[in-house]
C-alpha cells in the first residue's frame, strides 16, 4: 500500500529564503506526483503535477522534481514571500494518497 | 466560471442524525472523490466514483454512503454509524480516473461538527 511522508512537518522562515519541502513515497510504481497548497479552512489548490515520465515541473517561483528510483519528490520555493504561508501537501497515484503536509510560515 | 462547489460550508449534527453533504461540479469531469481531513493528518479517501451510477469504497468508507445519479453531483451522507464524524470534508473531481496526467480539482470543503 502506498504511503506518503512529508518532511518537515512545519517550517518557519524569514521572507526571501529559498525553501525545500520533501515528500517520500513507498511505492515506486507511482504514476504521477501532485503538489497542492491549502490555506487554513480552505480546499486544496493544485500547484504542480509531475508525470511519471518527467523529472521536474516549474511554475513561477515553484519547481518540483520527481525521483522514482529513490521514492522522493521535492518542492523548491524560491525567494519565499509571506503570501506563501500555507500547508503544502503532496499526493501520488491515481486515487491520490496524501502526505500529512508541511505547514509553512514565512514572516516579513 | 467552472469549478466545484460544496455546501454547506459549516454543518452541525446531533448524535444519531444522518446528514448529507453536497458536492457539485460543472467541469464535465467523470471522476469525483470524497476525502476527510482531521487535524495533524493528511486527507483520507472515503469514496470515489469514476462514472455515473458507479462508485467504490476508499480507505475509510464505514459509516458513510454516496450516490452518483448525475455526472455533476456526488453527495455524501454521514450516517449515525460513523462514530467520530467531526472533521473537514473535501470533495474533488478529475477529468478521468483512468488518466494519470489530469489534475485533481478540489472544492472549498464542509466542516462538520457533532454536537
Amino acid at each position: 500500500k502506498q504511503e506518503v511522508t512529508q518532511i518537515p512537518a512545519a517550517l518557519s522562515v524569514p521572507e526571501g529564503e529559498n525553501l525545500v519541502l520533501n515528500c517520500s513515497f513507498t511505492d515506486s510504481a507511482i504514476y504521477n506526483l501532485q503538489w497542492f497548497r491549502q490555506d487554513p479552512g480552505k480546499g486544496l489548490t493544485s500547484l504542480l503535477l509531475i508525470q511519471s515520465s518527467q523529472r521536474e515541473q516549474t511554475s513561477g517561483r515553484l519547481n518540483a522534481s520527481l525521483d522514482k528510483s529513490s521514492g522522493r519528490s521535492t518542492l523548491y520555493i524560491a525567494a519565499s514571500q509571506p503570501g506563501d504561508s500555507a500547508t503544502y501537501l503532496c499526493a501520488g497515484t491515481d486515487k491520490l494518497i496524501f502526505g500529512t503536509g508541511t505547514r509553512l510560515q514565512v514572516f516579513p | 466560471d467552472g469549478g466545484i462547489t460544496q455546501s454547506p460550508k459549516y454543518l452541525f449534527r446531533k448524535e444519531g442524525q444522518n446528514v448529507t453533504l453536497s458536492c457539485e461540479q460543472n467541469l464535465n469531469h467523470d471522476a469525483m472523490y470524497w476525502y476527510r481531513q482531521d487535524p495533524g493528518q493528511g486527507l483520507r479517501l472515503i469514496y470515489y466514483s469514476q462514472i455515473v451510477n458507479d462508485f467504490q469504497k476508499g480507505d475509510i468508507a464505514e459509516g458513510y454512503s454516496v450516490s452518483r445519479e448525475k455526472k455533476e453531483s456526488f453527495p455524501l451522507t454521514v450516517t449515525s454509524a460513523q462514530k467520530n464524524p467531526t472533521a473537514f470534508y473535501l470533495c474533488a473531481s478529475k477529468s478521468s480516473s483512468g488518466s494519470y496526467t489530469d489534475t485533481q480539482y478540489f472544492g472549498p470543503g464542509t466542516r462538520l461538527t457533532v454536537l
